[in-house]
């Protein structure tokens, strides 16, 4: 049974710095690519960032680009977003998932979600 | 980068009714689309997969048509649990946007 289980989600004020982790099981890590999704209180979901099996190919959305970094500790099989100069508006639930077996595969499995809560 | 719409933002529906959502590519994305199911206080499920084929354990009142710009997802008999928000999302390159989102409510 595929598992994905985010930690780290806090209160942090305007330009502080958070990292969340997502811990993953029951599948082989290392080839899979993953993502994080986030959703604002009451708004839509949005993509944030994706990084290969191998963790050599990475992508950012444009909000989040230069503030946050995607990595992974295959051998730990977790992922990690390190979130820098946060503002009010990454205020979210932020989503770890997995993507398919490929480069045009939606993310087949989600974790419950992390909140990061963004004020002064 | 590639924009998503979904209409209609909002759809009142009743148990048995046939439902259908629409979601428009601002660029051509052959059939690379997926649609999925969020329930409230819940993490997203994956429902649909290259615009029109049904994940594993999806009831067959589900399912996806479409390719290059526009797609449907289709519900052939609203059920109760199917009252939640469906989100499109392109699936052609990064970054992967998603749609805003349809509400389906009672």
């Amino acid at each position: 049974e595929v598992l994905l289980l985010e930690s780290g989600g806090s209160f942090v004020q305007p330009g502080g710095s958070l990292r969340l982790s997502c811990a993953a099981s029951g599948f082989a890590f290392s080839s899979y690519a993953m993502s994080w999704v986030r959703q604002a209180p009451g708004k839509g979901l949005e993509w944030v960032s994706v990084i290969s099996g191998s963790g050599r190919s990475i992508y950012y959305a444009d909000s989040v680009r230069g503030r946050f970094t995607i990595s992974r500790d295959n051998s730990k099989n977790t992922v990690h977003l390190q979130m820098n100069s946060l503002r009010a508006e990454d205020a979210a639930v932020y989503y770890c998932a997995k993507r398919g077996d490929g480069y045009n595969r939606p993310l087949e499995y989600w974790g419950q979600g992390t909140l990061v809560t963004v004020s002064s | 980068d590639i924009q998503l719409t979904q209409s209609p933002s909002f759809l009142s529906a009743s148990v048995g009714d046939r439902v259908t959502i629409t979601c428009r590519a601002s660029q051509d994305i052959i059939s690379f689309l997926a649609w999925y199911q969020q329930e409230p206080g819940k993490a997203p499920k994956l429902l649909i997969d290259a615009a029109s084929t049904l994940q594993s354990g999806v009831p067959s009142r589900f399912s996806g048509s479409g390719s290059g710009t526009e797609f449907t997802l289709t519900i052939s008999s609203l059920q109760p649990e199917d009252f939640a928000t469906y989100y499109c999302q392109h699936l052609y390159t990064y970054p992967r946007t998603f749609g805003p989102g349809t509400k389906v409510d009672l």
